[in-house]
Parts: structure tokens; sequence; C-alpha cells
């Protein structure tokens, strides 16, 4: 899985199994945590976002986990597709005075074999 | 999302010549970023304008101004580009007091400095 700090990560999965993507947070001031999706030529679309009151939270096909313990933050996406192929990072929002920008992870690289 | 807009998507330009980046939403929000992206770097914030009137640096601002022209209007120049600033350079739109605070990213510009 990605930290918000490693190189990139990959992870290949054949077409209808599930896939989990990690993430690593380094600030356990952080409050507010988003999903991107980045398609290769486009630029980072929102998945899905959790705040840290919260310890799970779902979307269509994909379920966004959040263990404040270990600082951990994952993606579970359903019945993965080939359209799913992307980089996939996890951003974290800091509360207090810097909450006004995110802090992104590199992302992992998600391939679904057909 | 066709609610960020991005002007040029692609550019080659030679070294100490001024390049200016444009960036117009349609989503009415008044915070707007701009970032770079550099395999393996993730992410990085260059400028951030809350409004109108409101510039600060991010980051990596050195070699970068911006000029925030309208609400719907925000632009990055390198005033002379080096190599190093060779990247996929976003703009990124929040609405201030939304329900979310998620970013909203344009498709990218991607840069060549030679």
């Amino acid at each position: 899985g990605e930290s918000v700090g490693l190189h990139l990560p990959t992870l290949s999965v054949q077409e209808g199994d599930n896939s989990i993507i990690n993430c690593a947070y380094s600030n356990s001031a952080s409050d507010y945590f988003i999903w991107y999706k980045q398609e290769s030529g486009k630029g980072p679309q929102f998945i899905i976002d959790i705040r840290s009151n919260m310890d799970k939270r779902q979307g269509q096909r994909v379920t966004v986990l959040l263990n404040k313990t270990v600082k951990h933050l994952s993606l579970q996406i359903a019945a993965t597709q080939p359209g799913d192929s992307a980089v996939y990072f996890c951003a974290e929002r800091p509360s207090g005075g810097s909450n006004y920008k995110l802090t992104f992870g590199k992302g992992t690289l998600l391939t679904v074999n057909p | 999302d066709a609610d960020v807009t991005q002007t040029p998507r692609n550019r080659i330009t030679k070294t100490g010549k001024r390049i200016m980046l444009e960036c117009s939403q349609t989503k009415g929000h008044d915070r707007m970023y701009w970032y770079r992206q550099d395999p393996g770097l993730g992410l990085r914030l260059i400028y951030y304008s809350f409004d109108v009137k409101d510039i600060n640096k991010g980051e990596i601002s050195d070699g970068y101004s911006v000029s925030r022209q309208a609400q719907a209007k925000f632009s990055l120049s390198l005033e002379s580009a080096i190599p190093n600033q060779t990247a996929l350079y976003f703009c990124a739109t929040r609405g201030a007091g939304s329900h979310t605070d998620t970013q909203y990213f344009g498709p990218g510009t991607r840069l060549t400095v030679l």
C-alpha cells in the first residue's frame, strides 16, 4: 500500500475481484481524508471522503475504512472493472490553522486484468 | 471535470521563456489552487487563493507567480522557465463552507521546458 511518502506501488487484480488499496498517513491531527482516482492523461477525480469521526463510509462499489489508532486508510473497490484501472491516491487535511490545504500521497497504480 | 478547465493542455517551451498557464472554473468556488505533479512525488502546492484579493504561497512557490483576475480565473506564470519545471500542472477549486472539503481538479497542463 501507499504512504504519504513512498514510491508508487502497484496492484494487479482480475476483473470481478475486489481491490484493496492502502494508505498510511503521518499526521495524527488530520481530520479529513479523501480518495482520488487519476486516469492516464486526466486530472484527479474525487471518489469518496471520510471525516475522522467516522471509521467507515460507503459509496457506489467503494468503501473507505479509517483506522485512527494506526493512522491507516483503505479504499475497497468491489467487483473491480477494467475502467477502474488508474492511479489511486489518498489525501489528508490537518485540523486547525492549516486546514486550507491537503497533503497527497504518491498513489497506487491499479491494473485490472480482463 | 469540465467545470474546471485549463489551457493549454500541452506546452513545450525553451529555457528562459515566460509561460502562462490559465485556469477557469464554472463551479462558483472561491478557493483556487495550483499544483505540480512529478513522477514519484505526488501533488505539491505552488500557490493558492481564497478570493480575488487573497494570494498565498504554497510549499514550492519559487520561480512561479500567480494572478487571480476574477473569482473564476486563476493563472500561473513561470517568469523564466527552467528544465526542472517540466511537470504536469493542475488547477483545483474548492467552495468555502461547502459540506465537503474536497478539491476539484482540472484536466492538467503538461509542460516541457527544453
